[in-house]
């Protein structure tokens, strides 16, 4: 059955960077594009951007333009997305989504990474 | 600007029928959404697409019980046969060029 299944939670300093992925399982990552949306705590759901897997071609929310990028390994059906100069304000749950194949909704969510900023 | 707008909170007794409601912004009432649903400690789990004639696409073992439909602007999602795991953030998303939209959520809080 399809499945997106990410990495574990993590803890970092403020300034760092963090890497999660995402690994597709029950379908081939390159027919589609994933999104990553987060949620801080108590806050709602907040997209961020995805990425094409096919075309490898990225499209970020203005909010991180500049702090994110998206990536893709074909051969591991799996995407990445990273997040650079972390503050304390980016501790939230990391998910990524599959954007459907006939249209633009998302049918499919990974089950979300802690990622905690703290000093 | 496109933007979907929900009530933070609802509630409804058990086995008891509920109704949300997403409402898209002025000049955008044609647009598609999809339901989510969001129980805690999980990822979201889609619900459904509406489209803008009303018709609906269900995710994969969705159950009956949930079913959606439009009237214009306004999205409704309805929950029948309320269950204690129904209790969850219930989001609505849609969708313009190159950019997707959520609303902030609705908590159904079941009695």
């Amino acid at each position: 059955q399809v499945q997106l299944v990410q990495s574990g939670a993590e803890v970092k300093k403020p300034g760092a960077s963090v890497r999660v992925s995402c690994e597709a399982s029950g379908f081939t990552l390159i027919g589609y594009s994933i999104h990553w949306v987060r949620q801080a705590p108590g806050q709602g759901l907040e997209w961020m951007g995805w990425i094409n897997v096919a075309k490898d071609s990225t499209k970020y929310s203005q909010t991180f333009q500049g702090r994110v990028t998206f990536t893709r390994d074909t051969s591991a059906n799996t995407a990445y997305m990273e997040l650079t100069s972390l503050r304390s304000e980016d501790t939230a749950i990391y998910y990524c989504a599959r954007r459907s194949f006939e249209d633009f909704y998302f049918d499919f969510w990974g089950q979300g990474t802690l990622v905690a900023v703290s000093s | 600007q496109l933007a979907v707008t929900q009530s933070p909170s609802a509630s409804a007794s058990l086995g008891a029928s509920v109704t949300l409601t997403c409402t898209l912004s002025s000049g955008h009432s044609s647009y598609g959404i999809a339901w989510h649903q969001h129980q805690p400690e999980k990822g979201p789990r889609f619900l459904m697409k509406v489209n803008s004639d009303g018709s609906h696409k269900k995710g994969d073992g969705i159950p009956d019980r949930f079913s959606g439909s439009r009237s214009g602007a306004e999205c409704y999602l309805t929950i029948s046969s309320l269950q204690s795991e129904d209790e969850a953030d219930y989001y609505c998303q849609t969708w313009g060029t190159a950019i997707q939209v959520f609303g902030g959520g609705t908590k159904l809080t079941v009695l």
